[in-house]
């Protein structure tokens, strides 16, 4: 069964700062790789993708995230963060036939001035 | 392209009542997805449609949770005798068929009293 775990439940950043969030996954074929975010009360936005090819992939927003098979990661970076990316953040894996998603638990940020 | 439509955003009702939530996906859009994410959780797969079929439905989809597609546009999702362990946001999403993005709505809350 696929599953995905992000070991920080929350992080705090001050802005103008970099950010690196955690996720690694647990798969036993090529994994479908995502991160969303999601701001309070509402529904999730996809950040980026990774499906093959390129280990390291770029999204909306200045994120990017580097595949590491090796380590079975996909973890989310982002140079210089903006007071308006404080959400939370979830990765998930997807199954290739179906794309029924697996969402870790997430990442709360939190942008301080 | 009008995004993944839910309604009602926020239904509030008593236990044993039953509740029904709408989807509308993307236009053209023939997978459609419903999920389930509770406080301080990623979302849970609950089942998925390909066109008004649907192909798939988690174990936490209990007898008391039915979900349609008819004509393969709209679907709802009817949760029926309540429980205060139905509190949730539910989450619709669409996608083309295989190696397509998942885009998810907004969400609707429920809150059972």
């Amino acid at each position: 069964a696929q599953s995905v775990t992000q070991p920080d439940i929350h992080i705090t950043v001050s802005e103008g700062a970099s950010l690196e969030l955690r996720c690694n996954y647990s798969y036993g074929a090529t994994p479908y790789l995502f991160w969303y975010v999601q701001s309070p009360g509402q529904g999730l936005q996809l950040l980026l993708k990774y499906f093959s090819g390129d280990t390291l992939v770029q999204g909306i927003k200045g994120f990017e995230a580097e595949f590491k098979r090796s380590q079975s990661s996909f973890n989310l970076r982002k140079p210089s963060v903006h007071w308006s990316d404080a959400a939370e953040y979830f990765c998930a894996v997807g199954s290739g036939g179906d794309y029924k998603l697996s969402f870790g638990a997430g990442t709360t940020v939190t942008v301080r001035a | 392209d009008t995004g993944v439509s839910q309604n009602p955003r926020h239904k509030i009702t008593k236990r044993g009542q039953n509740v029904t939530f709408r989807c509308d996906p993307i236009s053209e859009h023939n997978r459609l997805y419903w999920y389930r994410q509770t406080l301080g959780q990623g979302p849970e797969f609950l089942t998925y449609f390909q066109n008004e079929a649907q192909l798939e439905k988690s174990r936490l989809l209990s007898d008391r949770f039915s979900a349609e597609r008819p004509k393969g546009s709209f679907s709802t999702l009817e949760i029926q005798r309540t429980e205060q362990g139905d509190s949730a946001m539910y989450l619709c999403a669409s996608s083309l068929q295989t190696g397509n993005t998942i885009y998810f709505g907004e969400g609707s809350w429920l809150t059972v009293v």
